[in-house]
């Protein structure tokens, strides 16, 4: 079955502690995306990867890092430098699509609360 | 850069009638243009997409949209709305210059379905 996992489904985070939320896919897709989403806000790129061993910052990058170490996975890790870490976090993963067409698809992503 | 107006934040509709929800856009070029749902606490589920080529295009669900270049515009419709379509809906708009195909999302539109 394909598709896109995030895990864990809800994460808390205490004062000071590094978190990382993991993300799956198993499409073969080489573009994959971190989007935070707040309410009222849309979503926003933290980071993504177009390809293993790159990546690049997205709008909000600040506070967050990722690595891109396989094809299939590419984790986010929450650092203590982002104040406001309490957000609902979206894994997307691009399918090449015919002639240019290129997609993006989602994870059913994870939610961070800070204690 | 880029940016997609939903100025819709939230509408209701009764069950059978017809729905038109709204994105307005702003680019450079041509726009690729995408509808996504989001139920509460999950992902984004991909309803439409446009390229290129005939402007009104059909999604799942039973949904369409139609992009108008002289309005900026790529409005989400559907003729008979179920009382499972109660979710929220985002516009984006997204581009293939060397960018990684970054999306930018609207704020969303909250739909509620009255029975």
């Amino acid at each position: 079955d394909g598709g896109i996992t995030q895990s864990p489904k809800y994460l808390f985070r205490k004062e000071g502690q590094n978190v990382t939320l993991s993300c799956e896919q198993n499409l073969n897709h080489d573009a994959m995306y971190w989007y935070r989403q707040d309410p009222g806000q849309g979503l926003r790129l933290i980071y993504y990867s177009q390809i293993v061993n790159d990546f690049q910052k997205g709008d909000i990058a600040e506070g967050y890092s990722v690595s891109r170490e396989k094809k299939e996975s590419f984790p986010l890790t929450v650092t203590s430098a982002q104040k406001n870490p309490t957000a609902f976090y979206l894994c997307a993963s691009r399918d090449p699509g015919q002639g240019n067409q290129e997609t993006q698809y989602f994870g059913p992503g994870t939610r961070l609360l800070v204690l | 850069a880029q940016s997609v107006t939903q100025p819709d934040i939230h509408i209701t509709v009764s069950e059978g009638a017809s729905l038109e929800l709204r994105c307005n856009y702003s680019y450079g070029a041509t726009p690729y243009l995408f509808w996504y749902v989001q139920s509460p606490g999950q992902g984004l589920q991909l309803l439409l997409k446009y390229f290129s080529g005939d402007t009104l295009v059909q999604g799942i669900k039973g949904f369409e949209a139609e992009f108008k270049r002289s309005q900026s515009s790529f409005n989400l419709r559907k003729p008979s709305v179920h009382w499972s379509d109660a979710a929220e809906y985002f516009c984006a708009v997204g581009a293939a210059t060397g960018g990684g195909n970054k999306l930018t999302f609207g704020t969303g539109t909250q739909l509620k379905v009255e029975l």
